[in-house]
């Protein structure tokens, strides 16, 4: 199974950076995702990691070191519409679970003038 | 842009009632998902849908629920004997293959009285 662990609630500044931190323990792993979900909508996705590295789309950019189970999201130029719930997800690399996504608990960014 | 589309988008039934959510996945994909989040919780996985087999399942998936890809477009959850416990946002999620990212569906909101 799979232990997803990230910060329940960050607050951050119109324009400043925030950095969303997920660690994980799971017995197999193949792929990183995040995704952004606003109250009472569905989670849209963000960015995908599965090799170690920085990837970056825009203003937002995601890490992810496999050897210590680690991966954080990076928000720059926050704007208000960014204030929302991110979630980490893990996909499970066993051969009966390619798809499955197993998701963190999500943290609250809220985004203050 | 395509999209997941759901039907419907709130659903209130009462105990014991059978309910039937409906989804249009993406016209391409071959891959499908039913995940549901309980009001403030993590979003659950559910199933996974390929080659109009079922390929996962969780624990949460038990004799009550099924699913269906009646034809071509649709792809169906059924919970033949709904509980409280079993009210929650369900989405419907579409991948084009089993490593790509998936598509949120909006959601139905079920509500068991």
């Amino acid at each position: 199974g799979q232990n997803i662990d990230q910060p329940t609630e960050m607050t951050a500044t119109e324009g400043a950076i925030v950095q969303i931190n997920c660690t994980y323990q799971t017995s197999g792993f193949n792929g990183l995702f995040w995704y952004q979900q606003h109250a009472g909508e569905a989670p849209t996705f963000l960015s995908y990691n599965v090799l170690d590295g920085l990837e970056e789309k825009g203003r937002f950019s995601s890490f992810l070191s496999r050897s210590k189970g680690y991966s954080y999201l990076l928000l720059k130029e926050l704007q208000m519409k960014d204030s929302a719930s991110y979630l980490c997800a893990v996909r499970d690399s066993t051969t009966d679970s390619w798809g499955k996504l197993q998701f963190g608990a999500g943290t609250q960014v809220v985004v203050t003038p | 842009e395509p999209e997941v589309t759901q039907t419907p988008s709130h659903q209130v039934t009462q105990m014991g009632q059978e309910v039937i959510l409906r989804c249009v996945p993406i016209s391409n994909h071959l891959y499908f998902y039913w995940y549901r989040q309980i009001l403030g919780q993590k979003v659950e996985f559910l199933v996974s849908f390929y080659n109009n087999e079922i390929s996962e399942k969780s624990e949460i998936f038990d004799d009550q629920f099924s699913v269906e890809r009646p034809d071509g477009s649709n792809f169906t959850l059924k919970i033949r004997s709904t509980k409280l416990e079993d009210s929650a946002m369900y989405f419907c999620a579409s991948s084009p293959g089993p490593y790509n990212e998936q598509f949120f569906g909006p959601g139905t909101r079920l509500t068991v009285l």
